[in-house]
């Protein structure tokens, strides 16, 4: 079965970089499929922020493109997100996620993880 | 970049009623359209994707349709177990973008 799970530090200074890990079980990320991150801020919707395939192509969310990096470490079977510049909106629950790039679905998720940008 | 148009943002209903939300987008999709189901403190969960393909595991009373620009999902038979946020997500040209979300309760 396919497990995604978030780790990172839960608190960032104001226009630090924040960076996040998901390391990824029961799949190997150079088999297919996309591999993304979206975000929820508390009581607020979703916002997809990137995506990443095996060979290392990427694609942003033009409202963050700027500031996001998504790299990818098969050896490790995971991928990574560094989001620079952060301010207090992007406080976050911070989710990993495999995607179909036909469909686009996002079909396995991590359990997510709570980033909180403050001093 | 296209816009989804998600209602409406909370609805309550009773065990048992037909449950119907709809999505809009502001351009052609064609069918680039999926469903989640979010829990409090949970990942989403897909539901259904290509606007009516029911993804393994999940219950036959839920049900998608449309093409274009108009998509419904729709719950057959409410269950107290369906009670979370639910939310569209089109596809194009490697953006994707989710719906505000639409928050069902039991009455």
């Amino acid at each position: 079965q396919v497990q995604l799970q978030e780790s990172g530090p839960g608190l960032v200074k104001p226009s630090e970089t924040l960076s996040l890990t998901c390391a990824v079980s029961g799949y190997s990320i150079s088999s297919g499929y996309y591999w993304g991150w979206i975000r929820q801020p508390p009581g607020k919707g979703l916002e997809w922020i990137g995506s990443i395939y095996h060979s290392g192509s990427t694609y942003y969310n033009p409202s963050l493109k700027s500031r996001v990096t998504i790299s990818v470490d098969t050896s490790k079977n995971q991928f990574s997100l560094k989001l620079s510049s952060v301010t207090a909106a992007d406080t976050a629950v911070y989710y990993c996620a495999r995607h179909d790039p036909q469909n686009g679905s996002f079909d396995y998720w991590g359990q997510g993880t709570l980033v909180t940008v403050s001093s | 970049d296209i816009q989804m148009t998600q209602s409406p943002s909370s609805l309550s209903a009773s065990v048992g009623d037909r449950v119907t939300i709809t999505c809009q987008a502001s351009q052609d999709i064609s069918n680039y359209l999926n469903w989640y189901q979010q829990k409090p403190g949970k990942a989403p969960k897909l539901l259904i994707y290509d606007a009516s393909n029911l993804e393994t595991g999940v219950p036959s009373r839920f049900s998608g349709s449309g093409s274009g620009t108009d998509f419904t999902f729709t719950i057959s038979s409410l269950q107290p177990e369906d009670i979370a946020t639910y939310y569209c997500q089109q596809y194009d040209n490697f953006m994707y973008t989710f719906g505000q979300g639409t928050k069902l309760e039991i009455k």
